[in-house]
């Protein structure tokens, strides 16, 4: 799996769009960028992933640069509850039984959103 | 509604004693993980599973062993608990495509 590299840390003030930054410049042709999120003592919370095409859901949308070596989350319109540890993860797409089912989280980016 | 749920949430034991974690789903996933997370670090997998009666070895499975008999459980056991293994445990679950996978709420243990 391709190794990611994310800001330790990023404020955002509330009602603001917040935009998470990854770098992943050795991600391969058949590795989809995910993203996890964990807001203290809680269990890691899947919010998107995307392969080439922007994404977009009902939490967040993500943006892919066209080489597709770096990517950025955006919360349209952060709250206090986004406030979390938010994980940028690459790995091969999971299909029955394979190894691209496993998640290797790295330090992720601790974002506070201030009132 | 479809859940996973971890048990004990919080457990303290001593050094030398095995401990068993349990984990149980209900979404009827054939992937099921176990993570370990320590005090400002990401997750480490310690062992997974593909399906009844398939275990595999993640990246810290010194110490750890696991058992699938069933699609629904995957029990997590410390066979000689150690200090070192105060941590936080998380299971996982997910389907055959993997792109999602869902996390209990975890168990917190500490060693002595």
């Amino acid at each position: 799996d391709a190794k990611t590299t994310q800001p330790p840390s990023m404020d955002c003030a509330e009602g603001r769009a917040a935009n998470l930054p990854c770098n992943h410049s050795t991600i391969s042709g058949n590795e989809y960028v995910y993203w996890y999120r964990q807001i203290h003592s809680q269990g890691p919370q899947y919010i998107i992933h995307g392969l080439k095409n922007n994404e977009t859901n009902e939490m967040a949308s993500l943006i892919i640069t066209e080489d597709r070596k770096s990517s950025t989350l955006i919360l349209p319109h952060a709250t206090l509850r986004d406030t979390a540890v938010y994980y940028c993860i690459v790995r091969v797409r999971a299909g029955g039984e394979t190894s691209g089912s496993r998640l290797t989280f790295g330090e992720g980016t601790q974002l506070t959103v201030n009132p | 509604d479809a859940e996973i749920t971890q048990s004990p949430r919080h457990k303290i034991t001593e050094t030398g004693r095995q401990v068993t974690l349990a984990c149980h789903q209900t979404w009827n996933h054939n992937n099921m993980f176990w993570y370990r997370q320590d005090l400002g670090h990401g997750l480490r997998l310690i062992h997974y599973s593909y399906g009844v009666q398939d275990t595999n070895k993640g990246e810290v499975s010194d110490g750890y062993s696991v058992s699938r008999s069933n699609t629904e459980d995957l029990p997590l056991t410390l066979e000689s608990a150690a200090s070192s293994q105060t941590s936080v445990y998380f299971c996982a679950s997910s389907d055959r495509t993997g792109y999602e996978q869902y996390f209990g709420p975890g168990t917190r243990l500490t060693v002595t």
